[in-house]
């Protein structure tokens, strides 16, 4: 168990919603990145917070946006889904802001869109 | 532009070393990390190299040669439990700062 937690792991909608993601990480940790993997492919980096704040922003859609609370846990909103989008989504987190040094990963969310 | 280049599948015998390569490019250069993911499951840490050279930690070792773009992750001693994908990783420092993960190598230890 990595700390990270993730909800829901599983989620199944229609094309065209609107879904969101929860993920709360580690205790003490400040940064959370998000990552979409989709069917036997690598991790595609969508976006890191670091205390707040945007640190990175990778390959996220405009469709998508992010967000990190005061209290540190972050949510990932996917609207007007596309078939395209089913995948997992990690989120991980880490102490500091490079993202090299030690990431947790949390289990995922397996998002199916129809 | 950023790429990461790996092998995408290696098998090897149980209580043997592979060595799973990656090349990198990119435009700044924090380090280089590894990961191992099993299937269904979460990737998890393995490794950092900041720094060149040798990082040991029991069965795995990662190497770095940044003069080269170059690393590499070693497991020694071959489980049939490390059968799993590996992903090695850098961060761009110029520009957007991102992050990017090589597409794995699928490991395949074999009795």
């Amino acid at each position: 168990d990595s700390g990270v937690t993730q909800t829901p792991k599983h989620l199944i909608t229609a094309t065209g919603q609107r879904v969101t993601l929860r993920c709360s990480p580690r205790s003490g940790d400040l940064s959370v990145y998000w990552y979409q993997q989709s069917l036997d492919q690598g991790l595609q980096f969508l976006i890191q917070y670091y205390n707040g704040e945007e640190r990175a922003k990778g390959n996220i859609l405009e469709r998508f946006s992010a967000q990190q609370f005061p209290d540190l846990h972050s949510e990932l909103n996917l609207s007007s889904l596309e078939l395209g989008d089913s995948a997992l989504y990690f989120c991980a987190s880490s102490v500091g802001h490079r993202g090299l040094e030690t990431q947790y990963f949390g289990p995922g969310t397996r998002l199916l869109v129809l | 532009g950023q790429s990461l280049e790996q092998p995408s599948e290696v098998t090897a015998v149980e209580g043997a070393i592979v060595q799973i390569n990656c090349t990198y490019q990119t435009s700044g250069f924090y380090g280089l990390s590894w990961y191992q993911q099993h299937d269904g499951g979460a990737p998890t840490f393995l490794s950092y190299n900041a720094l060149d050279g040798l990082e040991e930690t029991g069965r795995f070792s990662s190497f770095l040669s940044r003069s080269d773009s170059y690393g590499y992750l070693l497991l020694q001693e071959l489980q049939m439990k490390d059968s799993a994908s590996y992903f090695c990783a850098v961060r761009d420092t110029a520009g957007a700062n991102n992050l990017f993960f090589g597409t794995g190598t699928r490991l395949t230890v074999i009795p």
